[in-house]
């Protein structure tokens, strides 16, 4: 069966700063890997997945994440905070061939100040 | 219209009325979900269409009981809800077999039960 753990229920940075979620997962299999935002009152948005290949993952508003393997881990990184980056962020993990249902971390709550 | 449409966006209902969450999706996908988004637990799938065929229902109550009549829409009726029902229902869609496994959301249904 497949897990997700996300370290942090709230993180709060200063704008400009780095920002880091920490995703790690469980899996028996080659997983799929998802980073989905939620803003407030609204659905949740794709920032970026890792399926084959290439471990480093770039999504949009400027956010990365990589897969290890090694670490069962699949956190997202951001550069350098923005004000407009105050969300809350699941990571997700789904199976090829199971119908892409998705398993969901608890989230994280993304706090942003100047 | 594009994306993911779900209506209405907010309801308020008693337990004993009986409504229905309405969810079109202009993507062209073959396959549907709902999802329940409640304040204190994660994401939690509920049901899976695939082909307008109910491929998982996961331990749902009776008194949740959805419909797909074609491959565009997605009916969640209800009835006889209690207050722990009330939450944040999304509904989504992906292309099966397709190679993308990523899933598209709505904004979602805010339910109150009273």
């Amino acid at each position: 069966a497949q897990s997700v753990t996300q370290l942090g229920s709230h993180v709060s940075v200063s704008e400009g700063a780095l920002v880091l979620l920490r995703c790690n997962y469980s899996s028996s299999v080659p997983p799929y890997l998802f980073w989905y935002v939620q803003y407030p009152n609204q659905g949740l948005q794709l920032l970026l997945k890792y399926t084959t290949g290439a471990t480093l993952v770039k999504g949009i508003n400027g956010f990365e994440a990589e897969f290890k393997k090694s670490e069962t881990s699949f956190h997202l990184t951001k550069p350098s905070a923005h004000m407009s980056d105050a969300a809350e962020y699941f990571c997700a993990v789904t199976l090829s061939g199971g119908y892409n249902k998705l398993i969901f971390g608890a989230g994280t709550r993304l706090a942003v100040h100047p | 219209e594009t994306g993911v449409t779900q209506t209405p966006r907010h309801l308020v209902m008693g337990m004993t009325n009986k409504k229905s969450l309405k969810c079109e999706q202009h993507l062209g996908h073959n396959a549907m979900y709902w999802y329940k988004q409640s304040a204190k637990k994660p994401l939690e799938l509920m049901f899976v269409y695939s082909l307008e065929e109910r491929v998982e229902n996961n331990s749902v109550p009776s008194r949740f009981s959805p419909e797909c009549p074609n491959s565009s829409h997605l009916f969640l009726h209800l009835h006889t809800l209690q207050p722990e029902d009330s939450a944040l229902y999304l509904c989504a869609s992906s292309q099966l077999g397709s190679g993308n496994t990523e899933a598209f959301f709505g904004q979602g249904t805010r339910l109150t039960v009273v």
